[in-house]
């Protein structure tokens, strides 16, 4: 079974420095790995999906990286903003079935 | 592109009446969706995946005659709640697969039972 595991479980941050969000996973044999945002009360926004056979995907500010052999990705948020200030969670695919990190908490301060 | 519905958002209902949640993908067909709850600061479980046409299947620990799920057609899954109980409160979200496998989410339905 897929363990996905993200730390820290919160961050507060100041307007405008980067953020690094890492996740990690137990099977390499991961079909992909999802990036979501969580605002409180609310559905999952998807941001960022990376396929198996990818290293890495970028959209506007978001970059995340997957490393299959280390069992890792990490999401990177370039100069945040107080808008920012949300649950991240990321999801690894095995047999079609998405397993979840608890997620880290982020507050940007204004 | 990619939109999933829940319907309704919000539930409010007394102690062993049921609950039905809608689950649309309104603009892709679906033949796989799943089914998902949330408590209060912790992250999302699997309870079950609902295949378009056939039974659902569920994660262990899941009782399939409490929650009840149907998916009459490539865009609705419904998930019925039986005689629920205060501990079935909950934050309930469905997902659908979109072609290259990417789960899309629904907003989430939040159910209380009083």
């Amino acid at each position: 079974k897929q363990e996905v595991t993200q730390i820290p479980a919160a961050l507060s941050v100041p307007e405008g420095e980067n953020l690094v969000l890492n996740c990690s996973f137990t099977d390499s044999a991961i079909y992909n790995l999802q990036w979501f945002r969580q605002d409180p009360g609310k559905g999952l926004t998807s941001l960022l999906l990376i396929q198996s056979s990818q290293r890495e995907q970028t959209s506007g500010r978001l970059n995340a990286s997957l490393d299959k052999s280390s069992g890792r990705s990490t999401l990177y948020i370039a100069a945040s903003q107080p808008g920012d200030s949300a649950t991240y969670l990321c999801a690894g695919t095995n047999d079609y079935k998405l397993s979840f990190g608890a997620g880290t908490t982020v507050t940007v301060r204004a | 592109g990619a939109v999933v519905s829940q319907h309704p958002s919000r539930v409010i209902c007394k102690s062993g009446t049921s609950v039905k949640i809608e689950c649309r993908s309104l603009d892709f067909q679906a033949t796989t969706m799943f089914w998902y709850r949330q408590f209060p600061k912790q992250s999302l479980m699997l309870m079950a995946t609902s295949n378009e046409g056939s039974k659902a299947t569920y994660e262990q620990g899941v009782e399939k005659d409490k929650f009840l799920i149907n998916h009459a057609s490539l865009t609705l899954s419904t998930l019925t709640v039986t005689s629920a109980h205060p501990e079935d409160s909950s934050f309930y979200i469905c997902s659908a697969n979109g072609q290259t496998n990417e789960q899309f989410f629904g907003p989430g339905t939040r159910l209380t039972v009083l």
